[in-house]
């Protein structure tokens, strides 16, 4: 299964751009890049994702590689309710349904 | 309507009790999930339902057993668990169950095994 490799901890200011790395050096062709994030005690919530083209919506915005090996997701104007853990998955197909294997994750602070 | 509900919010059991966790979702989707979470770590996938049959089961031990009575409806039956069960299990559901779909999760069940 490919592997997602993200840093352990982040920090941003409040209103600056917050930008998430992750790596996944082992993507094959068919599989999508997925972000997540989990504010604590609460379910993991969708950012966005994508497979190869960049991705922007509402919440966030997607920068994808060109080799699709590494990802960045843009918080573009942070606030305190973004401080959560952001997990970066790589989604495959597994027999008759998908599977998404959540990488450790980046626990991202936002300070005043 | 995107929500997906679990009960109950919080669960303790000692290891001979028999309980169950409900997840129940109206979006139509087809397929369902069940997730463990362990504190200050990711989820891990445990079952998988498309369409109301059992598609993946990530080896879990048989004191975990699912059930989909429907398509709106998703149980997992607990029997004889331990201490180290204790963990906050997370419901998912997504449209069929392709790797390209979203998964909307609930909230979990916060479960302690005494």
């Amino acid at each position: 299964d490919a592997k997602t490799t993200q840093p352990t901890s982040m920090d941003c200011a409040e209103g600056r751009a917050a930008n998430l790395p992750c790596n996944h050096s082992t993507i094959s062709g068919n599989e999508y890049v997925y972000w997540y994030r989990q504010i604590h005690s609460q379910g993991p919530q969708y950012i966005i994702h994508g497979l190869k083209n960049n991705e922007t919506n509402e919440m966030a915005s997607l920068i994808i590689t060109e080799d699709r090996k590494s990802s960045t997701l843009i918080l573009p104007h942070a606030t305190l309710r973004d401080t959560a853990v952001y997990y970066c998955i790589v989604s495959l197909q597994d027999s008759s349904a998908s599977k998404i294997i959540f990488g450790s994750g980046t626990r991202l602070s936002i300070r005043p | 309507d995107t929500e997906v509900t679990q009960t109950p919010k919080h669960l303790v059991m000692g290891m001979t009790n028999k309980k169950s966790l409900k997840c129940e979702q109206h979006m139509g989707h087809r397929a369902m999930y069940w997730y463990k979470q362990k504190a200050k770590k990711p989820p891990e996938l445990m079952f998988v339902y498309s369409y109301e049959k059992l598609s993946i089961n990530e080896s879990v031990p048989s004191r975990f057993s699912p059930e989909c009575p429907n398509s709106s409806l998703l149980n997992l039956h607990l029997h004889a668990l331990q201490p180290e069960d204790s963990a906050l299990y997370l419901c998912a559901s997504s449209w069929r169950g392709d790797s390209q779909e979203t998964q909307y999760f609930g909230p979990g069940t916060r479960l302690l095994v005494l």
